[in-house]
């Protein structure tokens, strides 16, 4: 069982909808927790970092479960720009840091 | 100011061959990350330095793999004998300090296609 799990989707997604989606995570020793972008062929880009009590990010918010080892990303309004994989991350205080990647959730925005 | 660059973008090696990416961080970066990402998949930890010491190398997936920062800045990640297993993007990140918390940032990559 991967560390990092997530729905690969893809989510199709009208434009100025809202989509959310779910990442889960087995170590209990994990946290910190980011949501990356990747764009097709390009590096993975922050996104946003997840805080405990839950952020906001303009049109995005991320949430932290610690209970059930989940966190989430929200997306409102969705732009067709927004289409692009999302990349859940975790790092765990036993790991120098290193990141444990999901395999990505495909979100696909439409006209 | 400059990000993380990688060189070359792209590499094709046939199988056997050695190759050799290169790293240059963020100037100032302490820690320095090298992750494989297979295509449909999420980047994979393969190596972590912070300053010259290489401190983790458990995601090496073989003694073929090997890294190295000697002076703690660019860095090197060589694959000796190649074989078709070893296609994948090569990504290298840096982040400021030593901590989990630190921001990561990406390199481009390098497209490693083996024949």
């Amino acid at each position: 069982r991967k560390e990092v799990e997530q729905d690969p989707g893809p989510f199709n997604v009208p434009e100025g909808a809202t989509v959310a989606f779910n990442c889960t995570y087995s170590n209990s020793a994990s946290q910190s927790f980011f949501w990356y972008r990747q764009d097709c062929r390009k590096e993975p880009k922050l996104l946003m970092s997840v805080y405990s009590s839950g952020n906001e990010d303009g049109r995005f918010t991320a949430q932290l479960n610690r209970a059930s080892q989940y966190i989430s990303l929200l997306i409102r309004d969705s732009k067709l720009s927004d289409s692009a994989t999302y990349l859940c991350v975790v790092a765990s205080t036993d790991s120098w840091g290193k990141f444990q990647f999901g395999a990505g959730t495909q979100v696909v925005v439409t006209p | 100011g400059a990000g993380v660059s990688q060189s070359p973008r792209y590499k094709v090696a046939k199988r056997g061959q050695d190759v050799a990416l290169r790293c240059d961080p963020i100037s100032g970066h302490v820690s320095l990350f090298w992750y494989q990402q297979a295509l449909g998949q999420g980047p994979e930890f393969l190596t972590y330095f912070q300053n010259e010491a290489q401190l983790d190398k458990s995601g090496l997936p073989s003694d073929r793999f090997f890294a190295e920062r000697p002076e703690g800045s660019v860095s090197t990640l060589k694959i000796q004998r190649t074989q078709q297993e070893d296609s994948a993007v090569y990504l290298c990140a840096s982040s400021l300090g030593r901590v989990y918390t630190d921001t990561q940032y990406f390199g481009p990559g390098t497209r490693l296609t083996v024949l």
